[in-house]
């Protein structure tokens, strides 16, 4: 079982660049999270969504954009990355709003220089 | 604001000997409280969870406590083992909220052989 899977593992961007953070989950899970982990900080929320084709904003949204066009993925866009997006990225998913325990990927290592 | 907090960034024990791991929480509405434990370049996953109708649950060498109102919770590892070597995020929740988890800071616990 492979459960969640995020690519690309490690990136560096120059100010300015855009990109897309991939995570598929196998799972067949509704919900779908991404998250970002900065020093000092935990695991805060960027966006997630309850299902395909819904998104909603969490904790830290300005700069990102995300979207959900199957159920299984769940993109996580930067359109102008800053340097200030330096962090690691997770995504995680649940089955449903009862069931509280989340599953991580592994995580994305992001540089913006 | 941060309305979960772990207040010791870091952690040593002696292996063999118990590790006592604290978390506070602000938000009266959590009820439902989680750890998870992190390597590195790992995603989190999930150790152990507690329900606010409880004050203690117990799954082998790891046990919850719940104080509500202190608005607190510890993570108690007996005995602890090197391999316990990781960071301990606490996690609180409302029962059945999309919006999901909020984490604490982590602590970083370090097992001395």
């Amino acid at each position: 079982n492979a459960g969640v899977t995020q690519t690309p593992k490690f990136r560096v961007l120059k100010t300015g660049q855009s990109m897309t953070l991939l995570c598929a989950q196998d799972m067949n899970h509704e919900y779908m999270y991404w998250y970002r982990q900065d020093p000092g900080m935990g695991l805060r929320l960027i966006h997630y969504s309850v299902g395909e084709g819904t998104t909603a904003k969490g904790e830290v949204p300005d700069g990102y954009n995300v979207s959900r066009l199957k159920k299984q993925n769940f993109l996580l866009g930067l359109e102008s990355a800053a340097p200030s997006q330096t962090s690691v990225y997770f995504c995680a998913s649940k089955l449903t709003a009862g069931g509280e325990k989340l599953f991580f990927g592994s995580g994305t290592q992001l540089s913006v220089l | 604001d941060q309305q979960v907090k772990q207040n010791s960034p870091s952690l040593s024990v002696q292996e063999g000997r118990i590790s006592i791991l604290n978390c506070d929480y602000t938000n009266s509405m959590f009820d439902y409280f989680l750890w998870y434990k992190k390597y590195p370049a790992e995603g989190p996953t999930f150790l152990i969870s507690i329900s606010s109708i409880k004050d203690k649950n117990e799954d082998g060498r790891f046990t919850v406590f719940l104080n509500k109102s202190a608005k607190h919770l510890s993570l108690h590892i007996v005995p602890s083992q090197p391999g316990d070597s990781a960071v301990y995020f606490c996690a609180a929740t409302r029962s059945g909220s999309a919006r999901q988890l909020t984490f604490g800071s982590g602590t970083q616990l370090t097992v001395l052989p």
